[in-house]
């Protein structure tokens, strides 16, 4: 399985600012995920981030509210701007397994955000 | 997405007993797969199913991938302290992941 990183672990943060939150993967995968969970709720793709296009948005999500970057296969940062309370949530990466089954899927340890 | 109901939503169990959840779905999926979340974690990939009919073990885990491709259920036998935590099934149409909704697990010595 991959190993993942997600930075900031945590972070709290004032409304109507921004937060780019970095996943670093430790083997080259042509596919990233950006999920959020919200408080007690399950996981919710944001968008698919793919090296060298734009990134896919699922619907409800945007891309001025959640601009994703993709540099190259081993990493991927997700900003969430102009943030409010509702933003309030723990963002993950997650990737497919590069050697093995491509439906599975391996999470970072998430970013938990609190916007106040 | 498409929607996969989990149940059920809690489960308060004695050390040594049994487990079992599912999830269903209206649609038909391509992968079943079964996560635990730990507080403050990442979801962690417990078992993978990759074709109708499957029964898979892993440790005290059991889990099935339903015969009409649109249900999986997940059992822990001889339930331990550590199993506490929330429990995802999540469905691969082809696409991405489909989550259900989470089972949390509690676990009384």
């Amino acid at each position: 399985s991959a190993v993942i990183s997600q930075k900031p672990s945590r972070d709290i943060c004032q409304r109507g600012t921004s937060l780019t939150i970095q996943c670093q993967v430790d083997s080259q995968v042509t596919m990233m995920f950006w999920y959020r969970q919200q408080p007690g709720q399950s996981l919710t793709l944001i968008a698919t981030a793919n090296q060298g296009s734009e990134a896919t948005y699922e619907s409800g999500f945007v891309i001025d509210k959640f601009p994703i970057s993709r540099p190259n296969l081993t990493f991927s940062t997700l900003t969430v701007s102009n943030m409010s309370p509702e933003d309030s949530s723990i963002y993950l990466c997650s990737v497919e397994d590069p050697w093995g089954k491509d439906t599975e899927a391996f999470f970072g340890q998430g970013t938990r955000l609190t916007v106040v | 997405g498409q929607q996969l109901n989990q149940s059920p939503q809690s489960m308060f169990i004695q050390e040594g007993e049994d487990v079992s959840m599912n999830c269903t779905s209206s649609s038909i999926f391509n992968t079943w797969l079964w996560y635990k979340q730990d507080p403050g974690e990442g979801p962690v990939l417990l078992i993978a199913l990759y074709k109708a009919g499957e029964l898979t073990s892993n440790g005290r885990l059991t889990a099935q991938f339903g015969i009409t491709r649109k249900d999986s259920f997940l059992n822990i036998s001889a339930s331990i302290p550590s199993d506490v935590g929330i429990y995802f099934c999540a469905a691969n149409s082809g696409y991405a992941l489909n989550f259900g909704k989470g089972t949390s697990l509690l676990v009384t010595p």
